[in-house]
């Protein structure tokens, strides 16, 4: 019964790359949620996401920032031309639908910038 | 502007004591608090929660009260451990149920 996976646990990017977050949600949910945690801040909601279809993106900066949630697969946050800014921990978490709103957190991944 | 804060950015007790934590919020249509305790490298994990219909929630060790009024809740332990040392986030979830809005943590030291 494996929670929240996400992948990689560490990841540096270098000024302008590309980084790929992977959140694979717990058996039978189907709601993603993605989080990011600044350095000495809480965490702060991106992204609201069911299978197909981005329900709530009011949390995303504008930018460089994508999200998916495929019919089969992890859910991804892509982050664009990444810069230093970025450097963050970001959390996902899974529901199992309306009828049970509680999240589970995955343990983060946490992204480096250089 | 923050909606939930969290004024105490660490706390320190005594192991066997009561460790007290507070959250304070804005927005009065809030009705729905929950506190989640993160470890270092580790996702939060959810502790208890509170609807705004009630006043306190007990759940063994820990117990949340919830005052309306002053916009302010706040976790109790008692006894504290120290295992219980670990960061404690106050949260309110949206009226849709898909957001959860964090304060800024509080860090529990529980010393031996």
């Amino acid at each position: 019964n494996a929670g929240v996976m996400q992948n990689p646990r560490h990841l540096v990017r270098r000024r302008g790359q590309e980084a790929r977050l992977r959140c694979s949600p717990m058996k039978g949910h189907s709601h993603v949620y993605w989080y990011r945690q600044l350095p000495e801040e809480g965490l702060k909601f991106m992204v609201y996401l069911q299978k197909e279809n981005i329900i709530d993106e009011s949390g995303m900066p504008k930018e460089r920032f994508s999200a998916e949630f495929p019919k089969e697969g992890p859910s991804i946050l892509r982050i664009q031309q990444v810069v230093r800014g970025d450097s963050a921990a970001y959390f996902c978490a899974s529901s199992p639908g309306l009828e049970n709103l509680e999240q589970f957190f995955g343990p983060g991944t946490r992204l480096t910038v250089l | 502007d923050q909606q939930v804060k969290q004024n105490s950015p660490s706390l320190s007790v005594q192991e066997g004591r009561i460790s007290i934590l507070n959250c304070d919020y804005t927005n009065s249509m809030f009705d729905y608090f929950l506190w989640y305790k993160k470890y270092p490298a580790e996702g939060p994990t959810f502790l208890i929660s509170i609807s705004s219909i009630k006043d306190k929630n007990e759940d063994g060790r820990f117990t949340v009260f919830l005052n309306k009024s002053a916009k302010h809740l706040s976790l109790h332990i008692v006894p504290s451990q120290p295992g219980d040392s670990a960061v404690y986030f106050c949260a309110t979830l949206n009226n849709a149920g898909n957001m959860l809005t964090f304060g800024g943590g509080t860090r529990l030291m529980v010393k031996p």
